[in-house]
């Protein structure tokens, strides 16, 4: 299968301050990269579907002035979460799909944010 | 009605035995069907997928897709403990739905 790659795996910051996570596809383009978060014991939630060259789409209830997104490339994507608080801290995931049926999607090994 | 619906489980067989993993959708224009691995605090792991009504067999997994009945199934043949996880089911249309996942449990 294809290989996703995210940076950081594992992030602890302090509460206001900002925090980056990268996604990269390391073997094919990818148009569409999705970022999703999943807290212990639940289903993956999908935040924002990012488009190369264009603004991502939100998902409702998703603060977009908070988790900025930003798809500079056909192999990179960024969520950077902005003045982050406790309660954001959780599992960040993000994944790319291929543009070729059968459109699969590759998940990236995760990014783990405590935030204190 | 969700887009995709699979049972939560848990979901236990014994070592050896074939587990059985179900999943429908809503969604008739459909076109491909995925599942998805998941282990506890890891991400997802692309295990299979399939488009074409029938079977597709890859090792010890068998994907099974019925359009007409728009069901989609997941046999895990000789399940062994590293079977233990959550098993997701997602389906592309014009976007992509995920289910809530199966946990399974392969008991030695």
């Amino acid at each position: 299968g294809a290989v996703v790659s995210q940076h950081p795996s594992r992030v602890i910051c302090k509460s206001g301050t900002s925090v980056k996570i990268e996604c990269r596809s390391l073997d094919f383009q990818a148009t569409t990269m999705f970022w999703y978060r999943q807290f212990p014991k639940k289903s993956l939630m999908l935040m924002a579907t990012s488009n190369e060259g264009s603004k991502a789409t939100y998902e409702q209830g998703v603060e977009k002035d908070k988790f900025l997104i930003n798809h500079a490339s056909l192999t990179l994507s960024t969520l950077t979460v902005t003045s982050a608080h406790p309660e954001d801290s959780s599992f960040y995931i993000c994944s790319a799909k291929r543009e070729a049926f059968p459109y699969e999607q590759y998940f990236g090994p995760g990014t783990r944010l405590t935030v204190t | 009605q969700k887009e995709v619906e699979q049972n939560s489980g848990p979901l236990s067989v014994p070592e050896g035995a074939i587990a059985s993993l179900n999943c429908t959708y809503s969604d008739r224009g459909s076109q491909s069907f995925f599942w998805y691995r998941q282990y506890s605090g890891k991400s997802p792991e692309l295990i299979m997928f399939i488009y074409s009504n029938g079977d597709k067999e890859d090792g010890r997994f068998t994907a099974q897709l019925n359009k007409a009945s728009q069901y989609v199934s997941l046999l895990i043949r000789d399940s062994q403990p590293s079977d233990s996880a959550t098993y997701l089911c997602a389906v592309f249309g014009n976007q992509f739905y995920f289910g809530t996942g199966t946990s399974l449990t392969v008991i030695p």
